[in-house]
């Protein structure tokens, strides 16, 4: 079985510029999650979709951080414009309803140079 | 904040049982016991939970106390591949924004041969 995909797996750019993640959740789940994992601050929710709107995002950093989750089957999230600060490893996850164990993906590496 | 206690670090010789330890002693009556772990480089991998009666899949044991202050995540034969970071996790079932896990530091198990 397909499990959570994102891309692209890492992504290097200069500070300044637009980042877009990917996220494609494993089908039929309802919930999908962003995490950012940094070695200061570990893994930090960011953001929360069930069915496809938004429920939690007391996570997002600030105004540059924006996530979208047009269907069920894809989410990005955006960063602009991108600082040195946002390089870190961003994850994805899904799961059947909001209660159910979360099941991620390998992760987006993002270096701002 | 985390709401859970673990150890930072612990050796577990190959092929001998891994008990890892987890202290919430703030748990509530509707919050579940989660263990996730993380492999390097890779995202974090749902590995059981429980509410109250000890639990046990494929991959793992959940030894819960009466009290349900503390937890034990049992690895019956530990192989090198069980190296990673281990997180235990609290977590509503009432859904809503109260479905976040919020992931501590972990405890890194190192498997020696």
């Amino acid at each position: 079985d397909a499990g959570v995909i994102q891309s692209p797996r890492h992504e290097v750019t200069e500070m300044g510029q637009e980042v877009t993640l990917r996220c494609k959740p494993i089908s039929g789940h309802n919930s999908l999650f962003w995490y950012r994992q940094t070695m200061m601050r570990g893994l930090e929710l960011l953001i929360y979709f069930n069915n496809n709107v938004p429920i939690d995002d007391s996570g997002m950093p600030e105004d540059r951080f924006s996530a979208k989750m047009p269907n069920a089957s894809f989410s990005t999230l955006k960063i602009q414009p991108s600082e040195p600060r946002d390089s870190a490893v961003y994850f994805c996850a899904s799961s059947p309803t909001g209660v159910q164990p979360q099941h991620f993906g390998d992760g987006t590496r993002l270096s701002i140079l | 904040d985390a709401k859970t206690t673990q150890p930072p670090s612990m050796d577990c010789a190959e092929g001998r049982a891994a008990n890892l330890p987890c202290n919430h002693s703030t748990i509530s009556g509707n919050e579940y016991v989660y263990w996730y772990r993380q492999i390097h480089s890779q995202g974090p991998q749902y590995i059981i939970h429980g509410l109250k009666n000890n639990e046990t899949n494929e991959m793992a044991s959940l030894i819960i106390t009466e009290d349900r202050k503390s937890s034990t995540l049992i690895l019956p034969h530990a192989t090198l591949r069980d190296t990673a970071v281990y997180y235990c996790i609290v977590r509503s079932s009432l859904g809503g924004a109260t479905n976040k896990l919020i992931f501590g530091t972990g405890t890194l198990l190192a498997v020696q041969p």
